[in-house]
């Protein structure tokens, strides 16, 4: 079974600087079917990137993926206050297991 | 505009049932599989189950920690996705959310409703 490893558990950034936020599978994730969800409080998860690295609708261009097999990121350039939320790494396809990693909770201060 | 409306939830007891629907619109439903998501008070996200189109005899796959509780269906003449669950445990109480998958080949869950509380407790 996939297990989704995400790093850090939190980070705290301000204004205008660049996060950086990592996702380890446990087995190559084939296809690159990995996808990135950002979560803010008491709302349900937006899907921000899928296949690794293709933007979702209405996602800005701030925000980027990128990685295969089994080492995944998303970067966040230029970080504006409303991005502060949890974000989480998932892998996805036909068949499952479907797991979500931990999350990493970011925070502009 | 893409919408899923999810109802039903609230408080059962332990060992209880309820039953969850999902009403989608603005999008062809037949076409889509159906997912269901979970998050307990405080923590992630975890998958609990899938069903698939018509065109894929509404196949249905479920998460270890709800198989043979829990059950999902479908009604495409109305876009609606149901979450049957059964033998509810504490550790069931979550937000539980339906999510539509994307078509090929990127089935990843691009819409989601805005979640059903559901508490187990006596």
């Amino acid at each position: 079974e996939i297990v989704l490893t995400q790093s850090p558990v939190t980070l705290s950034l301000s204004p205008g600087e660049r996060a950086t936020l990592s996702c380890r599978a446990s087995q190559d994730i084939s296809g690159n079917y990995l996808a990135w969800y950002q979560q803010k409080p008491g709302r349900a998860p937006r899907l921000l990137i899928y296949g690794a690295s293709t933007r979702a609708t209405d996602t800005p261009d701030r925000f980027s993926g990128s990685g295969s097999g089994t080492d995944f990121t998303l970067t966040i350039n230029r970080l504006e206050p409303e991005d502060s939320a949890v974000y989480y790494c998932k892998r996805y396809g036909l068949s499952p297991p479907f797991p979500f990693g931990q999350g990493t909770k970011l925070e502009i201060k | 505009e893409i919408q899923l409306v999810e109802s039903g939830g609230g408080l059962v007891q332990p060992g209880g049932s309820l039953r969850l629907s999902c009403v989608g619109s603005g999008f062809t439903f037949s076409d889509h599989y159906m997912d269901w998501v979970r998050q307990a008070p405080g923590k992630g996200l975890e998958w609990i189950g899938r069903i698939r189109n018509k065109a894929n005899s509404y196949f249905r796959e479920y998460a270890a920690s709800v198989k043979g509780r829990f059950s999902i269906s479908r009604d495409d003449s109305k876009s609606s996705v149901y979450l049957q669950m059964d033998s509810l445990k504490i550790d069931d109480t979550a937000v539980y959310y339906c999510a539509r998958v994307q078509l090929v080949p990127h089935r990843t869950l691009d819409y989601w409703g805005q979640g059903s509380l559901v508490t187990v407790s006596s």
